[in-house]
């Protein structure tokens, strides 16, 4: 069981280079999402998806693209880097929390990928 | 919308004794859960405790207790034994109900150095 699983973990980019972002999950967990670390801003959500094929903005989606064609993969599309791009990414899933109900919609997350855009 | 603040920006504790690190919230939701999450300077997110809007009884996972008062809107985490292993930066969390689904917010998290 890998859990969720982020690559690459390092990336380094010139400033308008294109790149994806992979991520992959074997939870069967219906929800992924995106989140970025900056330095004393904690994480910010980039997109998300509640299934196949259903995905919606979060805090911070400008320069970025996602698809979700299968429940495994969410992958993380940087369209035209830019400096204020870099940071860690981490994708995170989870099951849909259920109000009342025993899941907590706990998110687990992959190790992080961090990517510096030069 | 969600918003979670930590305004501690670093902590300092001695082995052995317990911290408490502040945690407050603000939402319109009725119905909401919480969470504490650990980074270790390797950088893995580490789940440690949840706490539902609805749950009478403040959480506790081994050395990790979470306090909550709901009418103040707080939720801190409270490490009791500190140990070596638990410096890291500690981020505290809220997912809404309803429509929110697992989208969770997170606040700008406090460096705990735990010294022997």
């Amino acid at each position: 069981n890998a859990g969720v699983t982020q690559t690459p973990k390092f990336q380094v980019l010139k400033t308008g280079q294109s790149m994806t972002l992979q991520c992959a999950q074997d939870m069967n967990h219906e929800y992924m999402s995106w989140y970025r670390q900056d330095p004393g801003m904690g994480l910010r959500l980039i997109h998300y998806s509640v299934g196949a094929g259903i995905t919606d903005q979060g805090e911070v989606p400008n320069g970025y693209n996602v698809s979700r064609s299968t429940t495994e993969d969410f992958p993380l599309r940087l369209l035209s880097a830019a400096p204020s791009q870099t940071s860690v990414y981490f994708c995170a899933s989870s099951y849909l929390p259920m109000d009342g109900g025993s899941n907590t919609g706990e998110l687990f997350f992959g190790e992080g990928s961090r990517l510096t855009v030069l | 919308a969600q918003k979670i603040t930590q305004t501690q920006p670093g902590m300092f504790v001695q082995e052995k004794e317990a911290v408490t690190l502040d945690c407050t919230y603000d939402t319109s939701d009725q119905s909401y859960g919480l969470f504490w999450y650990k980074q270790p300077s390797s950088g893995e997110m580490i789940f440690l405790i949840y706490q539902g809007s609805y749950d009478e009884q403040n959480a506790t996972e081994g050395r990790y207790s979470l306090n909550f008062q709901k009418a103040r809107k707080s939720a801190n985490l409270v490490i009791s034994a500190s140990q070596l292993g638990d410096s890291a930066m500690y981020f505290c969390a809220m997912r809404g109900g309803g429509t929110s689904y697992g989208k969770l917010t997170f606040g700008q998290g406090t460096i705990l150095t735990v010294h022997p």
